[in-house]
């Protein structure tokens, strides 16, 4: 079974810290992205990466970073939290094909205070 | 620039009637279309996709979905709707370049009203 992981479903941190979001996943994919989803506005892309330590910004980049050293790994990392990126993260892979879905993990809920 | 338009954000519907969720995009070229189910607290599953053939495609737990290129529009079905299908439902469209990212649009609320 094709299997996407978060390692964290809930992080409170404070303001000004750096956070690190893990995503591993276990099929072999070369691509891999990271969204943000918040009520009423969907899923955001933020970065992704279709190969290791390449990466590309998506439509809200600012604030972010993100890490691509190992093919099944892939972290987003903010810089410094700040209480507007409390929010749901989600990781996704999807194999570097013409007709194939994305898989997603359980996504991250992360509270900024 | 690919986008994706889902025009209802909330919809009841009663246990045992038939759904619809619209979806509407913008795309030059034929896309790439999902439709993804996210129960609360969870990540989104695949519910069906389409690349190309036949435009009725059929997916998991009753679900279906009719391309129409001359509306641009992907709009989701079901005939029976159960309370189990509650949930939050999104629409997304992919370009036929690999190393892309799938866009995904607002998302519909479906409520199931017994």
């Amino acid at each position: 079974d094709v299997k996407v992981t978060q390692s964290s479903r809930y992080l409170v941190k404070r303001t000004g810290e750096k956070v690190f979001l893990e995503c591993v996943q276990d099929m072999d994919h070369e691509n891999m992205f990271w969204y943000r989803q918040d009520p009423g506005l969907g899923l955001r892309l933020i970065y992704f990466s279709y190969d290791v330590k390449m990466k590309e910004k998506g439509d809200i980049p600012e604030g972010y970073s993100v890490s691509r050293e190992k093919k099944e790994r892939f972290s987003l990392i903010l810089e410094s939290a700040s209480t507007n990126q409390t929010s749901m993260y989600l990781c996704a892979s999807r194999k570097d094909s013409l007709n194939t879905e994305a898989f997603f993990g359980q996504g991250t809920r992360l509270t900024v205070v | 620039a690919q986008s994706v338009t889902q025009p209802d954000i909330h919809i009841t519907v009663s246990e045992g009637a038939s759904l619809e969720l619209r979806c509407n995009y913008s795309y030059g070229a034929t896309p790439y279309l999902f439709w993804y189910v996210q129960s609360p607290g969870q990540g989104l599953q695949l519910l069906l996709k389409y690349f190309s053939g036949d435009t009725l495609v059929q997916g998991i737990k009753g679900f279906e979905a009719e391309f129409k290129r001359s509306q641009s529009s992907f709009n989701l079905r079901k005939p029976s709707v159960h309370w189990s299908d509650a949930a939050e439902y999104f629409c997304a469209v992919g370009a036929w370049q690999a190393g892309t990212a799938l866009i995904f649009g607002k998302g519909t609320t479906l409520s199931v009203s017994s």
